[in-house]
């Protein structure tokens, strides 16, 4: 069944390092997001990408990046994390012209 | 700026009653009314979705009521249960493959 992982599932890490979190969907979908999610503010986009060496910046992308070197992965890439980081990250993908958003089970990240 | 607003934060029903949550949004551009079901460890799942040319969509318990002149649209879960125990999130979207503008979300306790 096409489905859409991510990994580590965990992380915790120090201030400062630099993290990447991996997201890889097998429905051959051109879109993919990325989202944090925090108590109080709901999901918040970070990056987004309609395809293959395409990425945008969403609302809150300050101290990440993205690549995208094919259509099935969109790492995301924490460049010196920060304590404000920790957080809820979820990826998401849909294929275009069409609606539903397909989300992947998370990775909880610490940053101490 | 949260440009889907919803309330409540959180609600308590009991089994067999009505949940309503409601969500305001100030884009008219916005063409597609997801709401998406949270289970604690899980991403976000789509429950339901409208667009903005129909007044109400029901599935089995679940109904979205639209008012495109007041920009509100709300869920209803009748006969409520206790797995639907979740957090709830409305969301808009500008267009196909367009990232989803989420509300704050609502974190709904169906007791028995």
């Amino acid at each position: 069944d096409a489905e859409i992982t991510q990994s580590p599932r965990h992380k915790i890490t120090e201030t400062g390092r630099q993290v990447t979190l991996a997201c890889h969907q097998t429905w051959n979908h051109n879109n993919m997001f990325w989202y944090r999610q925090d108590l109080g503010h709901g999901l918040r986009l970070i990056h987004y990408s309609y395809g293959v060496q395409d990425t945008n910046k969403g609302e809150v992308s300050d101290g990440y990046s993205v690549s995208r070197s094919n259509t099935e992965d969109l790492p995301l890439t924490l460049e010196s994390a920060a304590s404000s980081q920790t957080s809820v990250y979820f990826c998401a993908s849909s294929g275009s012209g069409t609606h539903e958003q397909y989300f992947g089970p998370g990775t909880r990240l610490t940053v101490t | 700026q949260q440009q889907v607003k919803q309330s409540p934060q959180s609600l308590i029903v009991q089994k067999g009653g009505i949940s309503i949550i409601n969500c305001a949004y100030e884009n008219t551009a916005f063409d597609y009314f997801p709401w998406y079901q949270q289970f604690p460890g899980k991403g976000p799942a789509l429950l339901i979705a409208i667009r903005p040319d129909v007044s109400e969509k029901k599935e089995g318990r679940f109904t979205i009521s639209f008012n495109k002149s007041a920009k509100q649209f709300s869920l209803h879960i009748m006969d409520s249960q206790p797995g639907d125990s979740a957090t709830y999130f409305c969301a808009a979207r500008l267009g196909s493959g367009y990232a989803l503008n989420f509300g704050k979300g609502t974190s709904l306790l169906v007791t028995p």
